[in-house]
């Protein structure tokens, strides 16, 4: 079964700064991979995925993703932070020709101005 | 066109009791998934439906079911309610034609408390 693995439930990052978030994730067979971000009260918005094709994938919001087969990762960055982007950010994987996505326990990232 | 849309938005049911939540997925998609999150187990798949038939199913007692209809809309049902089915309630649509990647689209989910 797949399954991800998201480290640090709540990241801070200054107004500018760098945001990273780290995604890794076991799966069996070729994976697709996601990135999902949650405003409060809201359902979630795709950032960007990752379905075998190019490995550095660019999502919306200035957002990237890099898919590391070696490290069975999936890191999102963004170089310089906003304060609209203060959310919850979830990493997921999927079999590649389904839709039952598993999802890492989330990242609340806090941008302090 | 319309995004998914999930009614009612809020909900609150007494424990024992059943509840039905109801999913309009985008206009011209097939597929609808159901998704749990809570705090302590995060995001959870229920079940995913496709031309009203149950094509995937997640790890979760009987008293969770769901359903389709021509039109696509989806239900699900959880009956004899606990405390700890207290979540939000997410469904997805997607046009899930048969295996190539279809992006799936979230709805603003149904928040039910039980008390």
């Amino acid at each position: 079964a797949q399954s991800v693995t998201q480290l640090g439930s709540h990241v801070s990052v200054s107004e500018g700064a760098l945001v990273l978030l780290r995604c890794n994730y076991s799966s069996s067979v070729p994976p697709y991979l996601f990135w999902y971000v949650q405003y409060p009260n809201q359902g979630l918005q795709l950032l960007l995925k990752y379905t075998s094709a190019a490995t550095l994938v660019k999502g919306i919001n200035g957002f990237e993703a890099e898919f590391k087969k070696s490290e069975t990762s999936f890191h999102l960055t963004k170089p310089s932070a906003h304060m609209s982007d203060a959310a919850e950010y979830f990493c997921a994987v999927s079999d590649q020709g389904n839709n039952r996505l598993a999802f890492g326990k989330g990242n609340q990232v806090v941008v302090i101005p | 066109k319309a995004g998914v849309t999930q009614t009612p938005r809020y909900l609150i049911k007494t424990r024992g009791q059943q509840v039905t939540l109801s999913c309009s997925p985008i206009s011209g998609h097939r597929s609808v998934s159901w998704y749990q999150q809570t705090p302590g187990q995060g995001l959870q798949f229920l079940f995913e439906y496709f031309s009203e038939t149950q094509r995937n199913k997640g790890n979760f007692p009987g008293r969770f079911s769901g359903r389709q209809f021509s039109n696509s809309r989806s239900e699900m049902n959880v009956s004899t309610l606990e405390l700890g089915d207290s979540a939000l309630y997410l469904c997805a649509s997607s046009l899930g034609q048969g295996y190539a990647y279809n992006e799936q689209f979230f709805g603003p989910g149904t928040r039910l408390t039980v008390l």
